[in-house]
């Protein structure tokens, strides 16, 4: 399984873009890239995931890079609600998520 | 309630006791798994299970067992428990990946803290 890296803290200001990076630079051609948002401690909430091409659903962007070493989770206009630790993860077909530590985003107001 | 469901939430114990944390789903998913949270180390996986009769080690499974009851039933033991076992433990599950609609996306319980003292 892939291995990931993640900034440990960021900040971004309410209203604004927040772009959350994520390495992996060991990912295989058949592993998908999760990202998930603990809030507190409850139980991780799935976000959205892709394998190549750009995605976008109704919470956030996941932008992959072609060679898809790395990619970014964009959260396009931050609440205070989305102040949580974001996990960045890949796998192959869900069997084995490995999450990295996470980046905790703190929304400014 | 809940579509994942961890029992207890909270338990305080003492070393060497014997602790059973369990998880129920009635999502009517196949695959389930323990995780483990540590403050700063994020999620580690320690077993998972892909149907009733297939059990799998993940990556912190020593001083951990498992037992699947049935589709809906996932428990972990902990046969001596130690203190460096304190920790969060979330349950999740997922279907099994078979069409293009499925996302593999992991429902998480609300977790377990244990505390060993």
């Amino acid at each position: 399984d892939a291995k990931t890296t993640q900034p440990p803290s960021m900040d971004c200001a309410e209203g604004r873009a927040a772009n959350l990076p994520c390495n992996h630079s060991t990912i295989s051609g058949n592993e998908y890239v999760y990202w998930y948002r603990q809030i507190h401690s409850q139980g991780p909430q799935y976000i959205i995931h892709g394998l190549k091409n750009n995605e976008t659903n109704e919470m956030a962007s996941l932008i992959i890079t072609e060679d898809r070493k790395s990619s970014t989770l964009i959260l396009p206009h931050a609440t205070l609600r989305d102040t949580a630790v974001y996990y960045c993860a890949a796998n192959f077909g869900n069997e084995k998520l490995t999450f990295g530590t996470g980046t905790r985003l703190t929304i400014i107001p | 309630d809940a579509d994942v469901t961890q029992t207890p939430r909270n338990r305080i114990t003492k070393t060497g006791k014997r602790i059973m944390l369990e998880c129920s789903q009635t999502k009517g998913h196949d695959r389930m798994y323990w995780y483990r949270q540590d403050p700063g180390l994020g999620l580690q996986l320690i077993y998972y299970s892909f149907d009733v009769k297939d059990i799998n080690k993940g990556e912190i499974s020593d001083g951990y067992s498992v037992s699947r009851q049935a589709q809906a039933k996932f428990s972990l033991s902990l046969e001596s428990a130690i203190p460096n076992q304190t920790a969060l433990y979330f349950c999740a599950t997922s279907d099994l990946d078979g069409g293009t609609t499925n996302t593999g996306e992991l429902f998480f319980g609300e977790g377990s803290r244990l505390t060993v003292l």
